[in-house]
């Protein structure tokens, strides 16, 4: 059974950094690209950032591009973003999602989310 | 990024068709894929490229993408279809579009 666990969320004040972590199992982690996307409060998805499953690509939105950083870890079976310089528009739960293949970029898989509050 | 438009509401008496519309430039030419959310949960992927289901999504959920438009049709609608639902395309960098909330009467 996949399952993704995220952690690491909480509240951080602007300018703050903070890393989340998603612990993937069930499927052969390097096969697949990984996501992260976010969900502000009442308000719809929005794509933060996705890798291939060797790790090799990256890409980013727009909105985070320059401040966040994706990574994976094979050993561990876990991805992570890094956020730095963050802004109360960061604000979200954000979500860690599987893709169907290796850089399809639609997600079959889904966690549960942790909770990021930027807020001083 | 590749700009996704949807109703904000769709409407459905139980147990009649609902369509969710998804606009967006020659979208026909993209592979289209869409989630259902239902709230506190994570979203749930119910088609994939167009018009495939994912094991374990009922086959009243179906696709279709031409043109400028892809359609999200659940037939003999249910309570439980009761959610938000999500199109979504890659185009450089993954898009989604607004969302659309889906009322069962």
């Amino acid at each position: 059974e996949v399952q993704l666990l995220e952690s690491g969320g909480g509240l951080v004040q602007p300018g703050g950094s903070l890393r989340l972590s998603c612990a993937a199992s069930g499927f052969t982690f390097s096969s697949y690209a990984m996501s992260w996307v976010r969900q502000a409060p009442g308000k719809g998805l929005e794509w933060v950032s996705g890798i291939s499953g060797n790790g090799h690509s990256t890409y980013y939105a727009d909105s985070v591009k320059g401040r966040f950083t994706i990574s994976r870890d094979k050993s561990k079976n876990t991805l992570y973003l890094q956020m730095n310089s963050l802004r109360a528009e960061d604000t979200a739960v954000y979500y860690c999602a599987k893709d169907r293949g290796d850089s399809n970029w639609y997600f079959d898989y889904w966690g549960q989310g942790t909770l990021l509050t930027v807020s001083s | 990024s590749y700009e996704l438009t949807q109703p904000l509401s769709v409407s459905v008496a139980l147990g009649q068709t609902a369509r969710i519309t998804c606009g967006g430039n020659n979208i026909g030419r993209k592979n289209v894929h869409w989630y259902q959310q239902k709230p506190g949960q994570a979203p749930v992927l119910v088609i994939y490229r167009d018009s495939n289901r994912p094991s374990g999504i009922p086959e009243r959920f179906s696709g279709s993408n031409s043109g400028n438009t892809a359609t999200l049709t659940i037939s003999r609608a249910q309570a439980g279809d009761e959610a938000d639902y999500y199109c979504q395309v890659w185009d450089s960098s993954t898009s989604f579009g607004g969302g659309t909330k889906l009322t069962v009467l």
